[in-house]
């Protein structure tokens, strides 16, 4: 099975950067997606990362470490746009489902 | 169509009725997910197609839950029978390919509130 540990909430100032955490531990693991979820919407998909490292997408960058377990999402010149829940979601070698963490609702002060 | 569409978009239910939940998928995906989110939670994989063979049941919570793709595409998730702990949004997700790591497509989901 699949664990995935992520900060329930967060609050960040408007221009400022962000930086969410997510731990995963799984008996197989193929690689980690990034959604964004506003309120009473559709999850979308920001990231997905197989690889150690860093990517970086525009004001979005999402991080792997595949021997800690371990990624986070950074966000970068915060907008007020960006107040949302973020979900951090595993993929395991050889299955189809995503084992996704509950989620970190962020809130974008002024 | 352009998106996931799911409807109803909002389903109230007595308790002890059974109720269809609808999904339309991007035309032409292959695999379609449902998964369950409860209030403040991520969503939870309840079972997965691939084109028209359900391939993955493992996360239906009871054999009230029953979900159809008979021609490999619009989906329908039905449960039976339905109890209080039942009340939560269900998501509907498509993907191009079979593929267990492809990014997901989600719907706006069904909000199921059983009284």
């Amino acid at each position: 099975g699949q664990n995935i540990d992520q900060p329930t909430e967060m609050t960040a100032t408007e221009g400022a950067i962000v930086q969410i955490n997510c731990t995963y531990q799984t008996s197989g693991f193929n690689g980690l997606f990034w959604y964004q979820q506003h309120a009473g919407e559709a999850p979308t998909f920001l990231s997905y990362n197989v690889l150690d490292g860093l990517e970086e997408k525009g004001r979005f960058s999402s991080f792997l470490s595949r021997s800690k377990g371990y990624s986070y999402l950074l966000l970068k010149e915060l907008q007020m746009k960006d107040s949302a829940s973020y979900l951090c979601a595993a993929s395991g070698a050889g299955s189809y489902q995503l084992t996704f963490g509950k989620g970190t609702k962020l809130s974008v002060i002024p | 169509g352009a998106g996931v569409s799911q409807s109803p978009r909002y389903k109230v239910a007595k308790r002890g009725q059974d109720v269809a939940l609808r999904c339309d998928p991007i035309s032409g995906h292959v695999s379609l997910f449902w998964y369950q989110q409860a209030l403040g939670q991520g969503p939870e994989f309840l079972t997965y197609f691939q084109n028209e063979a359900q391939l993955d049941k493992s996360g239906l919570p009871s054999d009230r839950f029953f979900a159809e793709r008979p021609e490999g595409s619009v989906s329908t998730l039905k449960i039976q029978r339905t109890q209080q702990e039942d009340s939560a949004v269900y998501l509907c997700a498509s993907s191009l390919g079979g593929y267990g790591n492809e990014k997901l497509f989600f719907g706006s989901g069904t909000q199921l509130s059983v009284l």
